[in-house]
């Protein structure tokens, strides 16, 4: 069946640094590829898609891009923010319309 | 609008209690999803609803009872619940089918409420 796998976290940086999430799949054909965000206390928030290889999602300076040669989803911020702390999902929606969540990513970014 | 709405945010409730967590969308979505989430964990997928009618269930126990009154509303009703189902509850809508990637790769996008903090005292 289709996975995905995250990195193990908690990803603690300080503001302005580089930041990558790494974020890869097991999935038949040709699936779609979230990322979401959790802010503490509330719900999750699509951070950012994309739907056939090659295709880079982008969203308040985040970016990934969808690699089927490597099977990968990577997550990339070129300077992280304070506000940027919070837990990032990485998901996909295959040919079921039921997606798969990787287990979550803790990010905590220090002043 | 991409809104779904939750209702209520935080909801505290005894054992013996009866209650009902409500969900809301007006983006034409026909899949309905209610998960549970535990603390630093991904959501688990409780129950989906595809044309107002029950199409996956998780094993999830009979305490917990859904309902899709319409296309646009989901409700979750809480009966003789365990202090370990204290939790997120979070619900989701998406467009039906799950589609192929590219041009309809749009219908693949789930958009989740806030949720529904719940502690079972």
């Amino acid at each position: 069946g289709d996975s995905v796998t995250q990195m193990e976290g908690p990803v603690t940086l300080s503001e302005e640094a580089f930041l990558t999430i790494n974020c890869t799949y097991t999935a038949t054909g040709y699936p779609s590829l979230f990322w979401y965000v959790q802010y503490p206390g509330e719900g999750l928030q699509l951070l950012l898609k994309a739907t056939k290889a090659d295709d880079k999602g982008s969203n308040k300076g985040f970016e990934a891009t969808y690699r089927k040669e490597t099977t990968s989803f990577h997550l990339e911020k070129g300077s992280v923010q304070v506000s940027d702390s919070a837990v990032y999902f990485c998901a996909l929606r295959g040919g079921s319309y039921i997606p798969t969540f990787g287990r979550g990513t803790s990010l905590i970014v220090h002043p | 609008d991409t809104e779904v709405t939750q209702t209520p945010k935080h909801l505290v409730m005894g054992m013996t209690n009866k209650k009902s967590l409500k969900c809301e969308q007006h983006m034409g979505h026909r899949a309905m999803y209610w998960y549970k989430q535990k603390a630093k964990k991904p959501p688990e997928l409780m129950f989906v609803y595809s044309y107002e009618k029950l199409s996956i269930n998780e094993s999830v126990p009979s305490r917990f009872s859904p309902e899709c009154p319409n296309s646009s509303l989901l409700n979750l009703h809480l009966h003789a619940l365990q202090p370990e189902d204290s939790a997120l509850y979070l619900c989701a809508s998406s467009q039906r089918d799950g589609g192929l990637a590219g041009a309809q790769g749009a219908k693949n996008i789930q958009y989740f409420g806030a949720g529904t903090r719940l502690s079972v005292l």
